[in-house]
This record gives structure tokens, sequence and C-alpha cells, in this order.
């Protein structure tokens, strides 16, 4: 089945300690993304990736990294999370990031930090 | 700046038709999407316009005017699982995808 999946779905940590979201998909998708959704602000990107070893911050990078060692994988590391990071995140992928290619989604991951 | 505006909520009757509206200001267009998202889920891809005119797909349809800055969302025979968030983006010209804040669509019997 064609997927994307993250782990954990559910985190709850504290203020400093750092942490990975894992995100992997089966598509062969060139494009990956990473989001957060926060009530009344919708969706925004914080990093993206083109393609392997390539990647590029989107609109709220501050506090977070990603790596993009192989295709199907697109982690995000929290170094040092804060309370500000506690939101729910979504892991895209997508063929490449032209036009009319959809962006498919995981589950998301939601995350609060004490 | 870029920018999506959305309604913030909407509300519908079972069996009714509403239209959800979309305006954008964006650097550039490189298409327009639609996704649907119900609350705690992921988003799931509804429609995709990147000329003028209306996109039909099923119950759903899908509207865009570039000259306008402007797309809608048609739901008709609404049922109660349609009951969710529907998010308008659109592509800038550096293929980016700017999110709109989303619509919550409560429909009730």
């Amino acid at each position: 089945e064609a997927q994307v999946t993250q782990n954990p779905r559910y985190l709850i940590t504290v203020t400093g300690k750092k942490l990975t979201v894992t995100c992997s998909q089966n598509m062969n998708h060139e494009y990956m993304s990473w989001y957060r959704q926060d009530p009344g602000l919708g969706l925004r990107q914080i990093y993206y990736s083109m393609n392997v070893e390539v990647t590029d911050k989107g609109d709220v990078p501050e506090g977070y990294k990603v790596s993009r060692k192989e295709k199907r994988n697109f982690p995000l590391i929290l170094e040092s999370p804060s309370p500000n990071q506690t939101s729910l995140y979504f892991c895209a992928s997508s063929f490449g990031p032209d036009s009319s290619y959809e962006q498919y989604f995981g589950p998301g991951t939601r995350l609060t930090v004490t | 700046g870029q920018n999506i505006d959305q309604p913030t909520e909407m509300t519908a009757t079972e069996g009714a038709i509403v239209q959800i509206n979309c305006t954008y200001q964006t650097s550039g267009f490189n298409g327009l999407f639609w996704y649907q998202q119900h609350a705690g889920e992921a988003p799931t891809f509804l429609s995709y316009n990147v000329l003028d005119g209306l996109e039909e797909k099923g119950r759903f349809s899908s509207f865009l005017s570039r000259s306008k800055g402007y797309s809608y969302l048609l739901l008709k025979e609404l049922q109660m699982k349609d009951s969710a968030s529907y998010l308008c983006a659109v592509k800038d010209s550096n293929y980016q995808l700017i999110w709109g804040a989303g619509t919550k669509l409560i429909i009730k019997p």
C-alpha cells in the first residue's frame, strides 16, 4: 500500500530533551516536506527536500533540523524542544514540486513539550 | 506578502449544496489545490486547478479564475461525513505551496 508513515504518533516530552520524528514513504517520491499545524494558522512548512542530500528551509525552520540521506526517509529533529514547538506535525511527499503533483500526507505526530 | 483567505467556518444542512470560497495573492501562480482534513487526521487531496474554469469530480467541483485570484469548492448532496476542514493551497512561482488556514464545514441533519 502506498503510504507515508510517521513515528511516533503521539509524544509528550520535556523542554530540552532531544527528539526525532521519523518519516518514511514507499512511493519513490523525490520531494518531501515537514509541516506544523496550529489552530487558526493552517499548515506552515518547516523544511523541505527536493531530493537526497538536498534540503531547504521553509517558513518556520527555527529550532528544527532535517536530513535526507535516503530517498524514502526524511526525519525531523528537535535538538532542544521548547513549549512553543507543541503542535501537530505532518510529513508529506510528492513526485516532485512541479505543478500538478499533489502531496501525500503522513498520519501526523502530536507533540507536547512541557 | 503572500496570502490565502478562506472563511473560518461554515454551516450547511445534510443534502444541501455549499460553496467554500478562496481568494489568493501570491508571487506567481502554478496551480491551486483543495484538500479535505477530518479532525485530527491528515489532509487528503480533493482537486487541482491550473486553468480557468470548473473541474467536476463526483459530488465535488472546483472553480478557478486566475484573473480574479479566486477559487471555490462546491460540495453537492452534502453528507454527514463531509463535516471536515477544507484547505485551499496555491503553488507560487517557486513551486512552493502556500496554505490557507482552512474552512471548517459543519453539516447539520
